[in-house]
């Protein structure tokens, strides 16, 4: 069974852009999360989603967003980039909503320049 | 606010050795623990749980205590090998996200 799998694994930006970043979780599982990571600030919950609809959301302005597919894969974008948006960006799917084990991707490894 | 935080930022042991990482949280209505290790380039990787009915909890090489009066657990990790050197993350259930640690960084030396 494949893992969850997050694309792109690299990407670099320029302040004021925008960008789309995509997930497709293991198969069967209906719920997806995001989660920032920095050195400073570490794993930060963005948001859930689970059945197309945004279920829990985290300390995030609006210029973060998101959504989810028929199929569960899910995207998220982030508008107006900041040099602070540098970070890891995790997906992690579930079985169902605000289940507890979450299975991780590798992350897509955003750079803000 | 209440958070999880972890009491050393690295942690170096020698392969064959026990080691032990702990974590702290705040937290007392906290009902739910999770440990993820972390490799270079991955993504966290779901190692034990434990809920706040349970002290101590074993897996393989594993053992997560949880101590509820000081608001304490820890990950015991037995023969300690090479490729168990990562960063450690412990995590709570707050709300219906996990709140994370900032993480522990274990290196194993031969």
């Amino acid at each position: 069974k494949a893992g969850v799998t997050q694309t792109p694994r690299y990407l670099i930006k320029t302040r004021g852009q925008q960008v789309t970043l995509s997930c497709s979780p293991i198969s069967g599982h209906r719920s997806v999360s995001w989660y920032q990571q920095t050195p400073g600030q570490g794993l930060q919950f963005l948001f859930e989603y689970f059945s197309e609809t945004q279920r829990n959301k985290g300390n995030f302005p609006g210029r973060f967003s998101g959504r989810q597919f028929s199929n569960s894969r899910s995207e998220m974008n982030v508008s107006t980039l900041e040099l602070g948006d540098s970070a890891l960006y995790l997906c992690a799917s579930s079985l169902a909503q605000g289940s507890e084990k979450l299975f991780f991707g590798s992350g897509t490894q955003l750079s803000v320049l | 606010g209440e958070s999880v935080g972890l009491h050393l930022p690295t942690l170096s042991v020698q392969e064959g050795d026990n080691s032990i990482i702990n974590c702290a949280y705040s937290n007392s209505a906290s009902d739910y623990f999770i440990w993820y290790k972390q490799e270079s380039g991955k993504g966290p990787q779901f190692i034990i749980d434990i809920r706040s009915n349970m002290d101590k909890r074993q897996g393989q090489r594993v053992t997560v205590l949880l101590n509820k009066t000081v608001k304490h657990l820890s990950l015991q990790i037995a023969a300690t090998q090479p490729g168990d050197s990562a960063v450690y993350f412990c995590a709570e259930i707050q709300g219906n996200a996990l709140n994370f640690g900032k993480g522990t960084s274990l290196l194993v030396t031969p």
